[in-house]
């Protein structure tokens, strides 16, 4: 069974920085593009950044380019999401996402972690 | 950016009724890669159909997807209790990979 655990999320001042960690098992997951997509409260979907299997492709969306970093670690079945210079509007589950063996839609969901920014 | 817009925003039907979502995209969709998703309450999405018409494993084949170019459709043909959710549409065909606002289908 797939199954993809996040955690890190919580509280945060504007300005400040959180780490997110995906933990993946049930699959293999160095060979899976792996992302991250967010949910405001009540809101749509909105991608966040994906990172290839072997870490060459790394994407990010237009308004998160320079303040979050993603990276995996294969050997650890790991997913990151490193958030830097947090603003209100970053206030969202995040979801750690599988993508598809043959294009980049999502297949498998985490339960998501609640990522709070306020004063 | 492609631009999804999917309509009704919110359809309200019984359950045995046959439901038509639709999901329009400001340009045409490379290779016709849509997906749908399904989201109930408190929970993370679902995947219903990929690729435009193909069905995700364990998905009732009651759903069904169909389009292509820039028109695509997701067809619930007779609604059990569990398919009252919000439904997104999703482009990934070409860069960066959008979502549409999703439809509300509730009960009537």
């Amino acid at each position: 069974e797939v199954q993809l655990v996040e955690s890190g999320g919580g509280l945060v001042k504007p300005g400040g920085s959180l780490r997110l960690s995906c933990a993946a098992s049930g699959f293999t997951f160095s060979v899976y593009t792996m992302n991250w997509v967010r949910q405001a409260p009540g809101k749509g979907l909105e991608w966040v950044s994906s990172i290839s299997s072997g870490s060459d492709f790394i994407y990010y969306g237009d308004s998160l380019r320079g303040r979050f970093t993603i990276s995996r670690d294969n050997a650890k079945n790991s997913l990151y999401l490193q958030m830097n210079s947090l603003r209100a509007e970053d206030t969202a589950v995040y979801y750690c996402v599988r993508a598809g063996a043959t294009g980049s839609y999502y297949r498998d969901w985490g339960q998501g972690t609640l990522v709070t920014v306020s004063s | 950016e492609i631009v999804l817009t999917q309509s009704p925003g919110t359809l309200s039907l019984s359950p045995g009724e046959r439901a038509t979502l639709s999901c329009r995209a400001s340009e045409s969709v490379s290779r016709n890669y849509v997906a749908w998703y399904q989201q109930k309450f408190g929970q993370a999405p679902r995947l219903l159909i990929y690729d435009a018409s193909s069905r995700a494993t364990g998905i009732p084949d009651r759903f069904s997807g169909s389009g292509s170019g820039t028109d695509f459709t997701l067809t619930i043909s007779r609604l059990e209790p569990e398919d009252f959710a919000v439904y997104y549409c999703q482009q990934y065909g070409n860069s960066p990979f959008t979502f549409g606002p999703g439809t509300k289908v509730d009960v009537k």
